[in-house]
């Protein structure tokens, strides 16, 4: 069955350490998401992407990177400029048309160590 | 800019009875609204979806929203819930901006189901 895979499940970091998610789906969307959420605060947009080689920031950038190099796979890095890494992230996905509903990943949960 | 508002944080009812959930949106023009569902430690699964057309839509798992313009609401509704209802619950706005689609979320609405 097709879907959005993310892995690792559970991640730990170090102070100071750089880490990456990933996020691949085999559902040829075309655009790809990443949301951080924190208990009592929904969903916040990371980063966006509509197509390969592009994306866009969203509305917490801050502290984060992604790539776009081929269409199936979104990896978020978390690099040591976010202070406060410590969260549920997840990624979704969906059809080129924009208002197709995302369809999402299982998250991965982040702590720090 | 796009904005949600789930106004109860959370809600409790017993099994067997009826459920609506609150959802008001904020967005210039006509917008796309979705109710999410997650489960613990689970990502979202869609419930239903409003693009245009009847105002009434229908969802999976026995849910059904209303979109109502004057009001700026899509309240979620279910006439008998079950235990296995207990989730958060999401609802999103859609909007198209230069740069591409993206939604807004509100905060979510966590369901207690009592036996």
């Amino acid at each position: 069955d097709g879907g959005i895979t993310q892995s690792p499940k559970y991640l730990f970091r170090k102070e100071g350490q750089n880490v990456t998610l990933s996020c691949e789906q085999n559902l040829n969307h075309d655009a790809m998401y990443w949301y951080r959420q924190d208990p009592g605060q929904g969903l916040r947009l990371i980063y966006y992407s509509q197509i390969v080689n592009d994306f866009q920031k969203g509305d917490i950038a801050e502290g984060y990177s992604v790539s776009r190099e081929k269409k199936e796979s979104f990896p978020l890095t978390v690099t040591s400029a976010q202070k406060n890494p410590t969260a549920f992230y997840l990624c979704a996905s969906h059809k080129g048309m924009s208002n197709q509903p995302q369809h999402f990943g299982d998250g991965t949960r982040l702590s720090i160590l | 800019a796009q904005s949600v508002t789930q106004p109860d944080i959370h809600i409790t009812v017993s099994e067997g009875a009826s459920l609506e959930l609150r959802c008001n949106y904020s967005y210039g023009a006509t917008p796309y609204l979705f109710w999410y569902v997650q489960s613990p430690g689970q990502g979202l699964q869609l419930l239903l979806k409003y693009f245009s057309g009847d105002t009434l839509v229908q969802g999976i798992k026995g849910f059904e929203a209303e979109f109502k313009r004057s009001q700026s609401s899509f309240n979620l509704r279910k006439p008998s819930v079950h235990w296995s209802d207990a989730a958060e619950y999401f609802c999103a706005v859609g909007a198209q901006e230069t740069s591409g689609s993206r939604l807004t979320f509100g905060e979510g609405t966590q369901l207690t189901v009592n036996p």
